[in-house]
């Protein structure tokens, strides 16, 4: 059974960078039928999508957060990345880590809350 | 950016009668389209994509509906446990893709 597992610091002070890791379990991130994922959810709001990363390195990013975003992706440690510079409390949310394929986002994380405060 | 507007935002309805939510798109999607349920304190699960298809062990009182801008997420018979948040996800020019705001469906 696939299992992602988002990890990083809980809060991140304005101005700062924005770093978490999604560990998969169960099953190889190299796999060509599917797309990485970072997707996130303001407190008591909707769900955006942040980005998609494959196993090969390429990145497909939201424009509102291209400015300021980077994913990258480690397959001999089965896990990838996220990076958000100059964050600021709109950017508080919970962050979720997920598998996409042509059929749907399948898996996700229990998503991993990130407070931007001073 | 294909924009994608769901209605209603809350809907109310009694235990054992359908439940009908719509979602559409700001343009053109084809079939592009998936629709996900969520509880409480969970993640996302999926239930529909392709606009129609059941994802693997959805009950089958889920049905999706719907192409081009048009979509329609129907729960024939609603259940307790069907109380969550539903959004619709486009995935036109993927793996690029944008959700709905959500509908929130509660029992009457």
């Amino acid at each position: 059974q696939l299992q992602l597992q988002e990890s990083g610091p809980g809060l991140v002070k304005p101005s700062e960078s924005l770093s978490l890791t999604c560990t998969v379990s169960g099953g190889s991130i190299s796999s060509s039928d599917y797309f990485w994922d970072w997707i996130r959810q303001p407190p008591g709001r909707g769900l955006e999508w942040i980005g998609s990363l494959y196993y090969s390195g390429s990145t497909y990013y939201n424009p509102s957060l291209k400015s300021r975003l980077s994913m990258s992706v480690d397959t001999s440690q089965n896990q990838f990345s996220l990076r958000l510079n100059s964050v600021t409390a709109a950017d508080t949310a919970l962050y979720y880590c997920a598998r996409k394929g042509w059929e749907g986002i399948d898996y996700w994380g229990p998503g991993t809350l990130v407070t931007v405060s001073s | 950016e294909v924009l994608l507007t769901q209605s209603p935002a809350t809907l109310s309805v009694s235990p054992g009668e359908r439940a009908t939510l719509s979602c559409r798109a700001g343009q053109f999607i084809s079939s592009k389209l998936a629709w996900y349920q969520q509880k409480p304190g969970q993640a996302p699960r999926l239930l529909i994509y392709d606009a129609s298809i059941r994802a693997t062990g959805i009950p089958a009182r889920f049905s999706g509906s719907g192409s081009g801008t048009e979509f329609t997420l129907t729960i024939s018979s609603l259940q307790s446990d069907d109380v969550a948040v539903y959004y619709c996800q486009h995935y036109n020019n993927w793996p690029l893709s944008t959700f709905g705001q959500g509908t929130k469906v509660e029992t009457k």
